[in-house]
């Protein structure tokens, strides 16, 4: 069964850092490209990053560019994004998600950051 | 930046037909994909690569894309179909960007 466990949301100051991890399991990892998508309280999803199987590819949108880092471990089958310089607006549910086939077929449960003081 | 515009809400009676549109330049050009999301939970796939359906996701569900509008299009709406649907797109140089969503009610 493919599962994925984001970890590591919380509360957090503006200007702070957090970072996130997605553990995943019964799928090869290391043969799928992975993505965070947010999710700010009531609003729609947004594709903040994405990173190839290889690592040899990586997404980030404007809005995140510069502050966030995507990476992935294959031999640990995890998938992490470094979040700094973090801003109210950055407040959402963070989802983790495998990419196939040009759509995300399999989401995590989300952990939620808020960025506040 | 790439942009999907979707209608904010579709009502749909039980039994009736339900069509979502997602707008953008040259859409048909692009894949596109459909998520569900109910309260509370994560997106679910329901549509990828513009018209196929993932394992376990009922027939009644049915897309298409040609020049600049996605359609999803949900035949015999249920009850448990009401929830908030986006459309999905993927381009070499924006990854997947998301449509602004739709909340389905079915009366």
């Amino acid at each position: 069964e493919v599962q994925l466990v984001e970890s590591g949301g919380g509360l957090v100051k503006p200007g702070g850092s957090l970072r996130l991890s997605c553990a995943a399991s019964g799928f090869t990892f290391s043969s799928y490209s992975m993505n965070w998508v947010r999710q700010a309280p009531g609003k729609g999803l947004e594709c903040v990053s994405s990173i190839s199987s290889s690592s040899s590819y990586i997404y980030y949108a404007d809005s995140v560019k510069g502050r966030f880092t995507i990476s992935r471990d294959n031999a640990k089958n995890s998938l992490y994004l470094q979040m700094n310089s973090l801003r109210a607006e950055d407040t959402a549910v963070y989802y983790c998600a495998r990419e196939y086939q040009q759509g995300c077929d399999y989401w995590g449960q989300g952990t939620l950051v808020t960025v506040s003081s | 930046s790439y942009e999907l515009t979707q209608p904010p809400s579709v009502s749909v009676s039980p039994g009736q037909t339900a069509s979502i549109t997602c707008s953008g330049d040259k859409l048909g050009h692009k894949y596109v994909c459909w998520y569900q999301q109910k309260p509370g939970q994560s997106p679910v796939l329901v549509i990828y690569q513009d018209r196929k359906r993932p394992s376990g996701i009922p027939e009644r569900f049915s897309g298409s894309n040609s020049g600049n509008t996605a359609t999803l299009t949900i035949s015999g709406t249920q009850a448990m179909d009401e929830a908030d649907y986006y459309c999905q797109a993927w381009d070499s140089s924006t990854a997947g960007v998301f449509g602004t969503g739709t909340k389905v009610t079915v009366l």
